[in-house]
Formats: structure tokens, sequence, C-alpha cells
């Protein structure tokens, strides 16, 4: 049950693209198709961007969008806006349980 | 509208007990599988248990087996989180959450603060 594992910063410039990476193994991201990513507002409860590594909730811009390959998942934010600046999570199921990345601090430049 | 509120935080010293409550509104409860993730200060989130639409199947995280114990009352549209044997390292904000294949829909959190 080790976290997945997420670079601790990001940033790019309104109207950039960022992408973060998640690095499980194959007992939870490799395995199952089920990543989601958060993303979390100083002071508040997460909210959820996307499931099952690419959909998106209703309500969430397309400029969210998720993939993975192999152990690997991703988020790419396209087209950055200032309210986008926000730590962001993923998490995998991992057979029963799941396991949650060790967040990225986006910054807008 | 799905809406989710935690009670039940506060401060308690190690080894004390707290019960952690989420009531739940906007749908069909009984029909969900429920989530508890925590969040220290400052730090990432974690996944800590959650438990079946009828509460026969419950999973926990490593740390928290034999300490922590997750229940629901679908009459009361409630979830619960029993702590006991508390630890300074179980300080964190407490969130409750709707699952599909991950926290879906989450509460606004209740604050575990564990010192002497």
């Amino acid at each position: 049950q080790s976290a997945l594992t997420q670079p601790p910063s990001a940033s790019g410039s309104p109207g950039q693209s960022v992408a973060i990476s998640c690095t499980g193994t194959s007992s939870d991201v490799g395995r199952y198709n089920y990543v989601s990513w958060y993303q979390q507002h100083p002071g508040k409860a997460p909210k959820l961007m996307i499931y099952e590594v690419s959909k998106r909730p209703s309500g969430v811009p397309d400029r969210f969008s998720g993939s993975k390959s192999g152990n690997t998942a991703s988020l790419t934010v396209s087209g950055l806006q200032a309210e986008d600046e926000a730590d962001y999570y993923c998490s995998s199921y991992a057979g029963s349980t799941y396991v949650f990345g060790t967040g990225t601090k986006v910054t807008v430049l | 509208e799905v809406h989710l509120v935690e009670s039940g935080g506060g401060l308690v010293q190690p080894g004390g007990s707290l019960r952690l409550s989420c009531a739940a509104s906007g749908f069909s409860f009984r029909n969900y599988w429920m989530t508890w993730v925590r969040q220290a200060p400052g730090k990432g989130l974690e996944w800590v248990a959650n438990i079946k639409e009828d509460g026969s199947e419950k999973n926990y995280v490593d740390f928290v087996k034999g300490r922590f114990t997750i229940s629901r009352d679908n009459a009361k549209n409630s979830l619960y989180l029993q702590l006991n044997s508390l630890r300074v390292e179980d300080t964190a904000v407490y969130y409750c959450a709707r699952e599909y294949w991950g926290p879906e829909y989450w509460g606004q959190g209740t604050l575990v603060t564990v010192s002497s």
C-alpha cells in the first residue's frame, strides 16, 4: 500500500498545457482501469476531475483529460486558467483498497 | 444534489477514542459503497477504509487495522468511523465520500486532533 508517485510541482503560463504523471505498480495503476484525479484548493475538500482513467464527470471542463500507459497514469490540463492553480492527486484501485498519489501543486505563472 | 456532512471530530488525548459520523442526503445511500479518507495538516490524502452497500464487506488500510472500525446505518443514511487507540499521527481532517471505483462526492471533513 505504498503511495503512488507524483511530481511535487508543475507550472505553466495561462493558455499553456501542463501534464502530471502518477506512477504506481502492476498491482494498482497497471492492473486496473480505475484511476481517478482530484483537484483540491486550499482549505477545501477534494473535487473529482477524472474517473476510470479518462472519463470526466458532468461539469468538469474538457480542458482536463486523463490517460494511462502501463503503470503510469497522466492528467493533462490544457488552456491553463488562473482557477486551475491547486493541488492535484491521483488515486487507483488496488484490489479491495485504494491508494492515493503524493500530490502535485500546480502553479499558474 | 449529493450532500455529505461529517461530524464528531475534536481534541482527544493519545490512546483515546472518537466516533465520527457522516450524514448523507440527495442520493440513495443504501446503493453505494462509502469511504473514509484523511488528510494530515499540510500533507496529502490517505485512503482509510470503505464499506459495501449492505455493510457485509469492509476494507482498511494497514495502519488502522484493529484500531478503526467503519460501519453504516442505511435506515439513518449515515456512515460512521470509530477511532480507538488514537495516536498523534492520526491527527487529520477526516472526509467521508461516496464511492464509485474511487471517492466520488466528498464532504467538507471533520478535524481530529490527537494531543496531550
